[in-house]
């Protein structure tokens, strides 16, 4: 079985611009996680979708949106991006939006200039 | 609001001996999972072992075993029998059941030495 997968797999983009990531779960999962992780640092999440509604957000600016397809992939937009956007963002697939083990993809690394 | 502490920022361990990467957390919530997670340079995020808040016994998978002390409030991970393949950066996480997002720790670069 495919685990997770995400597109792209690098960018880069310039101050101001706006960026979109998609992120396909693992078959059968029906929830999806957004993480942004800095260098040298743990991951910090940013959305949590379940059966396409939004169940978490995190600490992170309105520039940063998400949705949830009927499919359940998803998409994550940052508008007007800031050099500290550039990160590592992380999907993350699980079968409930409870407690219980989450699968990440191998992210798509963003890089701002 | 969870906290995870990682206080390990690097460790080296010989090919072959066993390594423990240390995690204490935080929570007034009984009911919480925590997680370890394995991420090479390549970046992705694997999932190697997962221990509940209830669970009597102590996780194992294969190589890896979670040593859960409730009352410390730790979950450490060990590795037994180190392979170079081992060498990478090392989260503890934890998800209580108020919360829909994984808290994760700063992370323990793990170098296996030949």
């Amino acid at each position: 079985d495919a685990g997770v997968t995400q597109s792209p797999t690098h960018l880069i983009k310039t101050r101001g611009q706006q960026v979109t990531l998609r992120c396909s779960p693992i078959s059968g999962h029906k929830s999806v996680s957004w993480y942004q992780q800095v260098l040298g640092q743990g991951p910090q999440f940013i959305f949590q979708y379940y059966e396409k509604e939004e169940r978490g957000r995190g600490n992170f600016p309105d520039r940063f949106s998400a949705r949830q397809f009927p499919n359940y992939s998803s998409e994550l937009n940052v508008n007007a991006l800031l050099l500290g956007d550039s990160a590592l963002y992380l999907c993350a697939s699980s079968q409930l939006a409870g407690v219980s083990e989450q699968y990440f993809g191998p992210g798509t690394r963003l890089t701002v200039t | 609001a969870q906290k995870i502490t990682q206080t390990q920022p690097g460790m080296f361990v010989q090919e072959k001996e066993a390594v423990t990467l240390d995690c204490t957390y935080d929570t007034s919530d009984p009911s919480y999972g925590l997680f370890w997670y394995k991420q090479p340079s390549s970046g992705e995020m694997i999932f190697l072992i997962y221990q509940g808040s209830y669970d009597q016994q102590n996780a194992t998978e294969g190589r890896y075993s979670l040593n859960f002390q409730k009352a410390r409030k730790s979950a450490n991970l060990v590795i037994s029998a180190s392979q170079l393949g081992d060498s990478a950066m090392y989260f503890c996480a934890m998800r209580d059941s108020n919360d829909y997002k994984l808290s994760f720790g700063a992370g323990t670069t793990v170098t296996v030495r030949a």
